[in-house]
């Protein structure tokens, strides 16, 4: 089973709006990291939520977490042509630190 | 602010040659990763490293790859005969200690071409 799958797959919006991406992960964890990646680029760390809060905020991002669930959100709110990227959840760690990534959710954002 | 960093930043090299891809951890950091990605899919775990031998590895990372931390400071990934399937983006990532509550920071990657 997969660990992190995030949809929608794609989302276009314009600047300013709020760009909103889920993840839904399979087994227990105990914490969920949201990263970006701009296009052929490394993956930079965005937030990390804990097993046991619910929502965490930085700047403009605010995530979500809901374990009964097994989901977390991302939301990007008033959204810059500069969000542009893929975002990725990555779920876990298991005992080695070990993350599982999902496919990601490519954000266009519009000018 | 520290970071991970990765050498080269692009490699092409011809199928069956082997290639080495560095990364340099942060310095305090103590557990060590290695992560690719195939053009346009998921992100993969590959191998784990602590205390100079693997912690875990995945059912990717077979006897064609394998790690070193030749000195103090950097991280190896050798891949010893490359398979065109084996070009992707190569993350090296490190964590202070392999605890359940610590981010893992990655190097901008690797991208290897193999022709």
């Amino acid at each position: 089973s997969q660990q992190g799958e995030e949809d929608p797959q794609a989302l276009s919006i314009q600047e300013g709006e709020n760009a909103t991406m889920n993840c839904s992960y399979k087994t227990s964890i105990n914490n969920l990291q949201w990263y970006r990646q701009n296009s052929g680029r490394g993956l930079v760390h965005l937030i990390l939520i804990r097993s046991n809060e619910r929502e965490k905020h930085s700047g403009r991002l605010r995530v979500t977490l809901d374990t009964s669930k097994k989901s977390s959100s991302l939301l990007i709110t008033a959204s810059r042509a500069a969000d542009t990227a893929s975002y990725f959840c990555a779920a876990g760690p298991d005992s080695w630190g070990k993350f599982q990534f999902g496919a990601g959710t490519q954000v266009v954002v519009t000018p | 602010e520290p970071e991970v960093t990765q050498t080269p930043s692009h490699q092409v090299t011809q199928m069956g040659q082997e290639v080495i891809l560095r990364c340099v951890p942060i310095s305090n950091h103590l557990y060590f990763y290695w992560y690719r990605q195939i053009l346009g899919q998921k992100v993969e775990f590959l191998v784990s490293f602590y205390n100079n031998e693997i912690s875990e590895k995945s059912e990717i990372f077979d006897d064609q790859f394998s790690v070193e931390r030749p000195d103090g400071s950097n991280f190896t990934l050798k891949i010893r005969s490359t398979k065109l399937e084996d070009s992707a983006m190569y993350f090296c990532a490190s964590s202070e200690v392999g605890t359940d509550q610590e981010t893992q920071y990655f190097g901008p990657g690797t991208r290897l071409l193999v022709l």
